[in-house]
């Protein structure tokens, strides 16, 4: 069955901290990765997203993920965190050639203490 | 440009009655995606629907089902209400192809009482 892990349901760090948050998916087949954060009050956003190509791919606010095929990983970074960071994050996939919705982790609560 | 549209933004029933979910995808888009994001359970894939056919569902039971209009827009209707049902749930919709994104609503909060 597809299914996608994230390691870690809460997270606590102190601002310009370094994060990683982890993902990994079992999938039969090649897949299209995603990061989607929901900031309290707010709808699911796309932070960034990998199709094919480079591994390193760059997001928004300062975000990036690296594709590791050989590890179906998918592990989201920031170097240095701030409090407007405090958010719910998910990893999601779905099959290359969209025969089926997003899977969805079931979310890193991230807090950022000031 | 107008984003993906949900309503009612709260929705309250009583158990045994049916609710009716309402979503406007963005102009241009084709698919129409529904989530249930319940406490602790994450996001679970409900239906998806593109040019008004069903093209998958997630593993729920068929009380749970839909349609999608000839303008894409899109109903998701739960009868038979359970307490177990009260959710926040998501519409997303997306262009129909293989690297497209899908774009998130605000969600319908349902509360079955």
């Amino acid at each position: 069955a597809q299914s996608v892990s994230q390691h870690n349901h809460h997270v606590i760090l102190s601002e310009a901290a370094s994060l990683e948050l982890g993902c990994n998916y079992s999938y039969g087949g090649t897949v299209n990765l995603f990061w989607y954060v929901q900031y309290p009050g707010q709808h699911l956003q796309l932070l960034l997203k990998y199709f094919s190509g480079d591994p390193l791919v760059k997001g928004i606010k300062g975000f990036e993920a690296e594709f590791i095929k050989s590890k179906f990983s998918f592990n989201l970074r920031k170097p240095s965190v701030q409090w407007s960071d405090t958010a719910e994050y998910f990893c999601a996939v779905n099959l290359r050639g969209g025969a089926d919705g997003l899977t969805f982790g079931k979310g890193t609560h991230l807090i950022i203490q000031p | 440009e107008a984003g993906v549209t949900q309503s009612p933004t709260h929705l309250i029933k009583t158990r045994g009655q049916q609710a009716t979910l309402r979503c406007s995808p963005i102009s241009g888009h084709t698919s129409v995606y529904w989530y249930q994001q319940a406490l602790g359970l994450g996001l679970q894939f409900l239906l998806w629907y593109d040019e008004g056919e069903e093209r998958n569902r997630g593993n729920f039971p068929p009380r749970f089902s839909g349609r999608q209009f000839p303008n894409y827009s899109s109903e998701l209707n739960v009868n038979a209400l359970e307490l177990e049902d009260s959710a926040l749930y998501l519409c997303a919709s997306s262009l129909l192809g293989q690297n497209t994104e899908a774009f998130f609503g605000q969600g319908t909060r349902l509360t079955v009482v």
